[in-house]
């Protein structure tokens, strides 16, 4: 059982170019999540997706936009990266319950 | 300002010590999550809880509503339990997340 799949795992982008982050969940969960984890500061939520069509802005929105395209897709792009989104962003799904899993993450290098 | 604190930010055993991983919140939660991430990045889940305790192998962990306050605790501890271990608070449809606590077992 594959859980949340995340790809790619590494990426290294320049300054000013497009991205975006694929997030598949196939344990029919409702909710779906984008973070981003830094050194120090923890998991941050970037967005949220609590049942499909809906979005909704996390703590730290800026410079992303997320697309729910069904129940089981969630993604993540970066319309012109920026070095300071350098960073290891995790989707994570849940079913509305507090147990959230997690993918395998996505380290991500910007230039 | 963090809404959820952990202590202490590094930690260093010897196999078979006892362990305490603390966390304070200071928001109001419907439950509160304890993670663990592997050194090569991947987060599992390890307890959920909204009151009292729970226990899974050698991990237990207690929550005091009251004081909004939770450890984890791993009894025997291995140097296999090295990890990064993240308490997360849930607020409605939000998880809040501690810093972590990076736990070193040396054997």
């Amino acid at each position: 059982n594959a859980g949340v799949t995340q790809t790619p795992k590494f990426q290294v982008l320049k300054t000013g170019q497009s991205m975006t982050l694929q997030c598949a969940q196939d344990m029919n969960h409702n909710s779906m999540y984008w973070y981003r984890q830094d050194p120090g500061m923890g998991l941050r939520l970037i967005y949220y997706s609590a049942s499909e069509g809906t979005t909704d802005k996390g703590e730290v929105p800026n410079g992303y936009n997320v697309s729910r395209l069904n129940k089981r897709e969630f993604s993540l792009r970066l319309e012109s990266a920026a070095p300071s989104q350098t960073s290891v962003y995790f989707c994570a799904s849940s079913d509305n319950s507090p147990i959230q899993y997690f993918g395998a993450g996505t380290r991500l290098s910007v230039l | 300002k963090n809404e959820v604190e952990q202590s202490p930010q590094n930690l260093t055993a010897q196999e078979g010590e006892f362990i305490t991983i603390n966390c304070s919140y200071s928001v109001g939660i419907s439950a509160l999550h304890w993670l663990q991430q592997h050194p090569g990045g991947g987060i599992v889940s390890l307890f959920m809880l909204s009151s009292g305790k729970k226990k899974h192998g050698r991990l237990i962990a207690t929550i005091n509503i009251q004081e909004k306050h939770s450890s984890l605790h791993i009894t025997a501890s291995h140097p296999r339990d090295s990890a990064v271990y993240i308490c997360a608070a849930m607020t409605g449809n939000q998880f809040y997340f501690g810093t972590g606590t990076s736990l070193t077992v040396i054997p």
